[in-house]
């Protein structure tokens, strides 16, 4: 089966970076994404890597190491509303396009 | 283009009770999905339709029945509803080809 380790929880202040890391263990790994839910809200898609290396999208970036199981989400120069639930994903348990989700990390932001 | 909707919003019923989640998706989508999120429990599948006609069970289908009604619509049905059933129910919709999903508002469900 599939199982993704993640941080419970991060704090951080306004403008500054902050890395939420991702592990997982799954048989034939197909590429791990990133989703942000906001409280009382939806789960909306972050970011998706398949192949190693960091993707970015504006102030957010992802990185995949396939060989060390590993991943992270880089937020730069946080703001408030960046206070959120992120969790990362692969795709898993049953195969077609479903989604493991790790627990979730809740990040605060303070001023 | 409303995305994925679900009705209704919240919903408390008892012990015993039945009721049906509904999901619809204008985005012309063949997969959608069925999760349920407890605290600290992050998402878990209940079951999914990888297209019109079909249905799998995921991670946590005891308790559940789905329908998918036609390409836009899948819906989630409680026959006999339990307090462990209580949580968050977020229907999910997929583009061929990806691994995007696109979630609905939600349904908060409690059971007494």
């Amino acid at each position: 089966g599939q199982s993704l380790e993640q941080p419970s929880e991060v704090t951080a202040v306004e403008g500054a970076i902050v890395q939420i890391n991702c592990t997982y263990q799954t048989s034939g790994f197909y590429g791990l994404s990133w989703y942000q839910q906001h409280d009382g809200g939806a789960p909306t898609f972050l970011s998706y890597n398949a192949l190693d290396g960091l993707e970015e999208t504006g102030r957010f970036s992802s990185f995949l190491s396939r060989s060390d199981s590993y991943g992270y989400l880089l937020l730069q120069e946080l703001q408030m509303k960046d206070s959120a639930s992120y969790f990362c994903a692969v795709r898993g348990y049953s195969g077609y396009s479903t989604l493991t989700f790790g627990k979730g990390t809740m990040l605060l932001v303070s001023p | 283009n409303a995305g994925v909707t679900q009705t209704p919003k919240f919903q408390v019923l008892k012990t015993g009770q039945s009721m049906t989640l509904q999901c619809a998706q204008d985005m012309n989508h063949n997969s959608m999905y069925w999760y349920r999120q407890d605290p600290g429990m992050g998402l878990r599948l209940i079951y999914y339709s990888a297209s019109e006609g079909t249905t799998d069970k995921g991670e946590v289908p005891n308790g559940y029945n789905v329908s998918r009604l036609n390409k836009r619509e899948f819906s989630l049905r409680l026959e006999s509803a339990a307090p462990s059933q209580t949580s968050v129910y977020f229907c999910a919709s997929v583009a061929g080809g990806t691994d995007t999903q696109y979630f609905g508002p939600g349904t908060r469900l409690t059971v007494l």
